[in-house]
């Protein structure tokens, strides 16, 4: 099985703020990652696929980078609406796990 | 419109069986695979096992291998994740969601979520 390190756990940022959160990989899996948002109470949304393709209806300020063993999801300019939990999923070998998640909240 | 429509919450006690349901829409039901997720409260996602309906071709991740029986009936577009005998740590959100490649990849719709809640 692939390990996944997924950091930080916790972000505290302010609206407006650029945030990154990374996502590495105790092997190689090419470009086969994807993230996902999750709200309180809500599943999970798909944002990225193929560690850098934005799914059809996310915004723009979403974007995905890395290839081989280190990802980063960069939100450019952060909404109020974007404050929830973040998960990365790599589908290179099976089982296609998910990182442990990034909580970010307000500061 | 892509939909995954789940059964609602169920109170279980240890060693009662469960099987609950995800219903899809809007697309073609047999040309996808169905994953499921479990969320334990306040934990992260984990990836249990998935299924081609068109087939029953299914395959299980080694942590859930055993512990579940994941099951589809592609006449009323419908998967199935069931428990024979629910433990307390079976206490757990329950996703499923639509896969889209070939048996593991990417998932790109989600139901709503199932509670299952296992209590004395």
């Amino acid at each position: 099985a692939i390990w996944m390190t997924q950091s930080p756990s916790l972000l505290s940022a302010s609206t407006g703020d650029r945030v990154t959160i990374s996502c590495r990989m105790s092997q190689g899996i090419s470009s086969y990652l994807a993230w996902y948002q999750q709200k309180p109470g809500k599943a999970p949304e798909l944002l990225i696929y193929a560690a850098s393709t934005l799914q059809s209806g996310v915004p723009s300020r979403f974007s995905g980078s890395g290839s081989g063993t280190d990802f980063t999801l960069t939100i450019s300019c952060l909404q109020s609406e974007d404050f929830a939990t973040y998960y990365c999923q790599q589908y290179y070998s099976f089982p296609p796990n998910f990182g442990g998640g990034t909580k970010v909240e307000i500061k | 419109e892509v939909q995954l429509v789940q059964s609602g919450a169920e109170v279980k006690k240890p060693g009662e069986s469960l099987k609950i349901s995800c219903k899809g829409s809007g697309y073609s039901f047999t040309s996808y695979w169905i994953g499921w997720v479990r969320q334990m409260p306040g934990k992260g996602l984990e990836w249990m096992g998935i299924i081609y309906p068109g087939d029953s071709d299914t395959r299980y991740s080694p942590s859930f291998q055993g512990q579940v029986t994941i099951s589809a009936d592609k006449s009323i577009s419908t998967a199935y994740l069931q428990w024979s005998s629910l433990k307390a740590s079976d206490t757990a959100m329950y996703y499923c969601a639509r896969e889209r490649g070939g048996g593991y990849d990417y998932l790109d719709y989600w139901g709503q979520g199932t509670l299952v809640t296992v209590s004395s």
